[in-house]
Parts: structure tokens; C-alpha cells; sequence
């Protein structure tokens, strides 16, 4: 058991470039989760995945935003056409439901 | 929108001091409440999980109570060390089957040496 990764760990980009990360959860848990954290503020609620299916997607989550998990194992975070707004930490967790969930180092994202 | 408020938002210590912190949530619909110590440059670690009203779990130096009726868990660190410093977060499952979390805001510990 490695842990939950994320990739890449910083992340330095202009506004109106696409940016893409990835998580990659504990292989044998079901549920993967995305989250934001900006400063001074706890996690924020993005979306989630049982296996491969994308189940819930909140509405901070703009339509710049998209969220893979092809077959159920690593998942990726794409955010197109970024804005100022978008610097944050992205974390992503793994777990099975009614447990606790296991964190990434998280992605930080720093628009120019 | 189930908030979860957590005071205070900083706090400094000495090496050796004792420290509480609390965090506040929705007493309605109460399913668990989870606590997450998160160093810097780490990802967030998993203290606790408390589910019952009166629950008291302890890790080491490290204790959590819970009291569900009226909406609150204390976080308490007895002897506190320069390697406690970090953030302590709070957190409930939104009461639906994602079991996604909502967070406090969090506490920032620095104890110094």
C-alpha cells in the first residue's frame, strides 16, 4: 500500500492555459474524491467517483472543470481556459463509504 | 449547507503547554465527525472517527470527546511538541451516501520550542 498520489506536486501556469492532474487512489478502495482548498479556508468538496462512475459533481465545479476515472483505478482533474480564481491545493482522497478517506499530498496550483 | 465552524482559527504555544480546540457542527441528522491533523507540505491524516454521542478517543497525546446533542467535539493535546504543530481540521459526512466531507476551516497549532 503506497498511499494515495497525486501528480504533479506544483503546478505554474498562465491564465487561459489547460491544466491537468492526477490522482492515482489505494487500489483497492472504491471511492475517490476531489477537493479544493484555498487559503485559510478547509477542503472544498468537488466531486466524486464509486469505481468509474462519476456520482455527484459540486457547483463550484464549473463547466471549465471535467473529472475522469476511466476504469475505475486513477482519476484525472482537467481545468480548461484557467483563471486567477483557480489557485488553490488540489487534494484528492480514496476510501470506502462510512470510513475515514485517505488524502494526496495534493496538487498546488498557481496562476500567472 | 451543514457548516462546520472551528475556533480558534490560530494558536500559539509553548513546548510542554496543553491545548484544546473546538469545532461546532449540525446536531440534526448527526451521522459521524472526523478529525484530520495536516502538517505542512504532507497530505491530511486521519486521527479520528467519532460517532457516538459521549465518545471519548484518544492517541497518544492526542484525545477527542464528542458530544452530538449539542453539536460540538473538543480536540485536546496535553504536553504539546514542536513536532505538533500543524493544522487541525474537522469534518462531517454531508448525511447522503457520497459520505463526501465538509470541512471547518481548520485550527493552525504552532508550538514553539
Amino acid at each position: 500500500d503506497t498511499g494515495v498520489s497525486q501528480d504533479p506536486r506544483h503546478k505554474i501556469t498562465k491564465r487561459g492555459q489547460n491544466v491537468t492532474f492526477r490522482c492515482d487512489p489505494i487500489s483497492e478502495h472504491n471511492r475517490l474524491y476531489w477537493y479544493r482548498q484555498t487559503l485559510g479556508q478547509g477542503p472544498e468538496f468537488l466531486t466524486y467517483f464509486q469505481n468509474e462512475a462519476q456520482l455527484e459533481k459540486s457547483r463550484l465545479l464549473s463547466d471549465r472543470f471535467s473529472a475522469e476515472r476511466p476504469k475505475g483505478s486513477f482519476s484525472t482533474l482537467e481545468i480548461q481556459r484557467t483563471e486567477q480564481g483557480d489557485s488553490a491545493m488540489y487534494l484528492c482522497a480514496s476510501g470506502f463509504p462510512n470510513q475515514p478517506q485517505h488524502f494526496g499530498d495534493g496538487t498546488r496550483l498557481s496562476i500567472l | 449547507i451543514l457548516n462546520v465552524e472551528q475556533s480558534p482559527q490560530s494558536l500559539h504555544v509553548q513546548e510542554g503547554d496543553s491545548t484544546n480546540f473546538t469545532c461546532s457542527f449540525p446536531s440534526s441528522n448527526f451521522y459521524a465527525l472526523h478529525w484530520y491533523r495536516w502538517e505542512t507540505a504532507k497530505s491530511p491524516e486521519a486521527l479520528f472517527v467519532m460517532t457516538l454521542n459521549g465518545d471519548e478517543k484518544k492517541k497518544g497525546r492526542i484525545s477527542a470527546t464528542l458530544n452530538t446533542k449539542e453539536g460540538y467535539s473538543y480536540l485536546y493535546i496535553k504536553g504539546s511538541q514542536p513536532e505538533d504543530s500543524a493544522t487541525y481540521l474537522c469534518a462531517h459526512p454531508g448525511g447522503d451516501s457520497s459520505y463526501k466531507l465538509i470541512f471547518g476551516s481548520g485550527t493552525r497549532l504552532l508550538v514553539r520550542p
